[in-house]
């Protein structure tokens, strides 16, 4: 079975620093895989995703993620936090067994921007 | 077009009660995967519903069941419910059950067992 484990269960930053949210995952097979943000009281919106082709994906809200095979990473970053990012961030893995499809989720990163 | 849409969005219950869940799916889409989402946890996968027919089920026990209708609406419902029960409910909508076919989430119903 396939795995994601997310280090850091709280990350705090400055606004305006770098925001580098980790995320590594188990696979036997090449993976989908996802970051998902969540506000207070909310469902989980797609930031960005990586399939298949170029390894570096852009995503909503200056987002992005490297996909690393070799260090089976998909590490969130952003160049500049903003107050509005503070949220919860859950990356995930795609996986199909006996031909259900479901996705496996880390147990997130809360994100808190400093003022 | 409209997004997967859940109801209700907040729900209080006592033990031992039942409850039912509901889910539109996106247009077009005939799966739908329900989540629960325990405080402080990621979502888990409950189970999975293509074509009206269960297609798949994660570690929960048999009182966790439920429906896809012909429009490919889709209901959970729990019984006996216990406090470990009290999470955020999510379902996902998606084209087919194609791993490369991206799951549409709601914005979730929110359980409270009292």
């Amino acid at each position: 079975a396939q795995s994601v484990t997310q280090l850091g269960s709280h990350v705090s930053v400055s606004e305006g620093a770098l925001v580098l949210l980790r995320c590594n995952y188990s696979s036997s097979v090449p993976p989908y895989l996802f970051w998902y943000v969540q506000y207070p009281n909310q469902g989980l919106q797609l930031l960005l995703k990586y399939t298949t082709g170029a390894t570096l994906v852009k995503g909503i809200n200056g987002f992005e993620a490297e996909f690393k095979k070799s260090e089976t990473s998909f590490h969130l970053t952003k160049p500049s936090a903003h107050m509005s990012d503070a949220a919860e961030y859950f990356c995930a893995v795609s996986e199909t067994t006996s031909g259900t499809y479901k996705y496996i989720f880390g147990t997130g990163t809360r994100l808190k921007v400093l003022a | 077009e409209t997004g997967v849409t859940q109801s209700p969005t907040h729900l209080i219950k006592t033990r031992g009660q039942q409850v039912t869940l509901r889910c539109s799916s996106q247009s077009g889409h005939n799966t739908v995967s329900w989540y629960q989402q325990a405080l402080g946890q990621g979502p888990q996968f409950i189970f999975q519903y293509y074509r009206e027919e269960e297609n798949g089920r994660g570690n929960f026990p048999p009182r966790f069941s439920g429906l896809q209708f012909p429009n490919y609406s889709s209901e959970l419902n729990v019984n006996a419910l216990e406090l470990d029960d009290s999470a955020l409910y999510l379902c996902a909508s998606s084209l087919t059950t194609n791993t490369y076919n991206e799951q549409f989430f709601g914005p979730g119903t929110r359980l409270t067992v009292l």
